[in-house]
């Protein structure tokens, strides 16, 4: 089945240690998005790539970085993880203007 | 840039009532309105959307009725079944992508 699978499922790193989280989909979509989600809140836009193109969102902070070395995969590099960037992290994908995407299963990260 | 308001933040309902979650928005430019559930340790599923040259849209037991002027969306849970219990997020924004900004949810609880 077509999906986005999004490894691991659970990070545990320490403050400060770079920590690198890894997204694929089968889907064939030219958008992938990479969004933060704390508990009990929405889920917030980090930023996304339209097909090679970076889109970076104004308030994300530069720990926060991102590769998309071809269609299927994506990562998320945090570069030196505080105990406030401990959350669910998610990606998903979409067609351009084929509106609400698919999101993958999430990777809940840990900051000892 | 856009704000999304959503009430009620929870809400409980005995299984067979119908269930209603209401969003506003501020930014009129927006014009796609995704509603998404998201059970506990899942990423989110979009469940229905609408855009904005359609009032009403309707899926089985789900439907969401869409006010431009006002600028007031809302989901229509008939028929519940504790399987719909979830937190349910509405968003608005441009038509394209992902690019939508999310209200805060709305934990919903079906009792049997």
């Amino acid at each position: 089945d077509a999906m986005v699978i999004q490894n691991p499922r659970y990070q545990v790193t320490q403050f400060g240690k770079p920590v690198t989280l890894s997204c694929s989909q089968t889907l064939n979509h030219n958008v992938m998005y990479w969004y933060q989600q704390k508990s009990s809140q929405a889920p917030k836009l980090l930023f996304h790539y339209y097909d090679k193109d970076f889109n970076n969102e104004a308030d994300t902070p530069d720990n926060f970085q991102s590769r998309r070395p071809n269609t299927s995969f994506c990562f998320l590099d945090i570069r030196s993880p505080g105990l406030g960037d401990a959350a669910m992290y998610l990606c998903a994908t979409s067609r351009v203007l084929q509106g609400g995407g698919i999101f993958g299963p999430g990777t809940r990260l840990t900051v000892l | 840039g856009e704000n999304v308001e959503q009430h009620p933040s929870t809400l409980s309902v005995q299984e067979g009532d119908s269930a209603v979650i209401k969003c506003t928005y501020s930014d009129s430019a927006s014009n796609y309105f995704p509603w998404y559930k998201q059970e506990l340790g899942k990423g989110p599923q979009l469940i229905i959307d609408i855009r904005s040259n359609v009032g009403e849209k309707k899926d089985q037991r789900i439907a969401v009725t869409l006010n431009k002027t006002a600028k007031h969306f809302s989901l229509h849970i008939t028929e519940t079944q504790p399987e719909d219990s979830a937190v349910y997020f509405c968003a608005a924004g441009p038509d394209y992508g992902q690019n939508f900004v999310f209200g805060p949810g709305t934990r919903l609880s079906v009792l049997p």
